[in-house]
């Protein structure tokens, strides 16, 4: 499968506590997008990648949460101190941007985020 | 305020029955994707359309974007029960430093009934 893929599917834990997700995007693709969707809502832009470089966060991005990506590959979306208002479907997706690319974004299955 | 407004936004019909999805906004877009989401998935995408008054087919589905390139709409012929889903619109906004932002609205939740 060479489509993106998040890891976990699905996560439930208490508040206060930390939880990291994981986005392995397409390969060819340069750029890498974090979204949050809630119920009855659409996706909600969080913040994007150009290969490592972080360009832009939205100010949905509190404190409490950093996104990595490392080596222009994989991302890591953390969340510290969880709260229940974090409780949410996080999407990645990526895309290829430049002469090759047409910068259509193509998601992945999600990950679902359960804070009791 | 929600920069994409989706309309409307649930829809329930029965089998064979057309419908339009029309997704409105006061700002302008270089595109706008039309995606389809089933419950417990991401958004998979369906067109893009740049130009303004752009009409693309994807079988039984019309997708049009208007002259001014600020809304667009998705018309579906003879639904089926495999169309039920979210239709999401989303808009693209590039700036010249080369950011891409893509804004998304609420969705339309449409229900064909066999």
């Amino acid at each position: 499968d060479t489509g993106v893929s998040q890891d976990p599917r699905h996560k439930i834990t208490k508040r206060g506590q930390n939880v990291t997700f994981r986005c392995d995007p397409i390969s060819e693709h340069n750029r890498l997008y974090w979204y949050r969707q809630t119920l009855g809502q659409g996706p909600e832009f969080l913040t994007y990648f150009q290969n490592e470089a972080q360009l832009e966060k939205s100010r949905l991005l509190s404190d409490r949460f950093s996104a990595e990506r490392p080596k222009g590959s994989f991302s890591t979306l953390e969340i510290q101190r969880t709260e229940q208002g974090d409780s949410a479907m996080y999407l990645c997706a990526s895309s290829l941007v430049g002469l090759a690319g047409t910068g259509e974004l193509f998601f992945g299955e999600g990950s679902r985020l359960t804070v009791l | 305020t929600q920069l994409l407004e989706q309309s409307p936004q649930f829809l329930s019909i029965q089998e064979g029955e057309n419908l339009t999805v029309y997704c409105n906004s006061s700002s302008v877009f270089s595109s706008l994707q039309w995606y389809r989401q089933e419950p417990g998935e991401g958004p998979v995408l369906l067109v893009t359309v740049v130009t303004g008054g752009e009409v693309k087919k994807l079988k039984r589905l019309t997708f049009q974007f208007g002259d001014a390139r600020k809304d667009s709409s998705l018309h579906i012929t003879a639904a089926q029960p495999g169309d039920t889903g979210l239709y999401l619109c989303a808009g693209a906004q590039v700036s010249g430093a080369g950011s891409y932002q893509l804004t998304f609205g609420k969705g339309t939740k449409l229900s064909v009934i066999p």
